[in-house]
């Protein structure tokens, strides 16, 4: 079975430019995630997708993050414009739908913001 | 070898001891608890989870023990392999009406020496 794939890999940008990041969730999975995992800290849900609609955007610094999941399936997050602070990985996870199901990850974007 | 709470987020042992990894809990209504591994440069992999009505779970090599009243996880390593240097999360599910939220602890870097 295919894991959760992400792209980029590494990413390195100034401040106040844009920027965008790829998930594509393992196939059959509901339920997508963004973290965000600032180096040395747990990773900090942004945003939670169950199909291509939005459960929980709480903690999504709305002003300047955005994230979509069109049909359902891949799903992007973009930043725009970016600040210092946003330098981070980037993690997309994905689950079945249903409670108490194994969140699985993907291997993140590495964000620099300089 | 053992973590206290997040105040100790290093643990160094020998190959071959046992390792016990701490973590405490905030919110009394989570329900679902989950210990994650991260090796640098990877998305976090599932390791063991319990539920709230239990108080143990074992695994290969792996014990997670839960104790609700005060709020406290801990994950037991038998015989600590070389292979097991990561950052350990801990992370608590709470189901809410608009579906299953996890929050992870600050993590444990454990360290093992050959």
């Amino acid at each position: 079975e295919a894991g959760v794939a992400q792209s980029p890999r590494y990413k390195i940008i100034e401040k106040r430019q844009s920027v965008a990041f790829w998930c594509n969730p393992i196939s059959g999975h509901a339920t997508l995630y963004w973290y965000q995992q600032i180096l040395g800290q747990g990773p900090k849900l942004l945003i939670q997708f169950q199909n291509n609609g939005v459960v929980d955007d709480s903690q999504l610094p709305k002003d300047r993050f955005s994230a979509e999941r069109l049909k359902g399936v891949d799903s992007t997050l973009k930043i725009q414009p970016a600040k210092l602070e946003d330098s981070a990985v980037y993690l997309c996870a994905s689950s079945p739908s249903g409670s108490y199901n194994e969140q699985f990850f993907g291997p993140g974007t590495r964000l620099t913001v300089l | 070898g053992e973590s206290v709470g997040l105040h100790l987020p290093t643990l160094s042992v020998q190959e071959g001891d046992n390792s016990i990894i701490n973590c405490a809990y905030s919110n009394s209504a989570s329900d679902y608890f989950i210990w994650y591994k991260q090796e640098s440069g990877k998305g976090p992999q599932f390791i063991i989870d319990i539920r709230s009505n239990m108080d143990k779970r074992q695994g290969q090599r792996v014990t997670v023990l839960l104790n609700k009243t005060v709020k406290h996880l801990s994950l037991q390593i038998a015989a600590t392999q070389p292979g097991d240097s990561a950052v350990y999360f801990c992370a608590e599910n709470i189901e809410e009406t608009s579906g299953s939220r996890l929050t992870f602890g600050e993590g444990t870097q454990l360290t093992v020496n050959p």
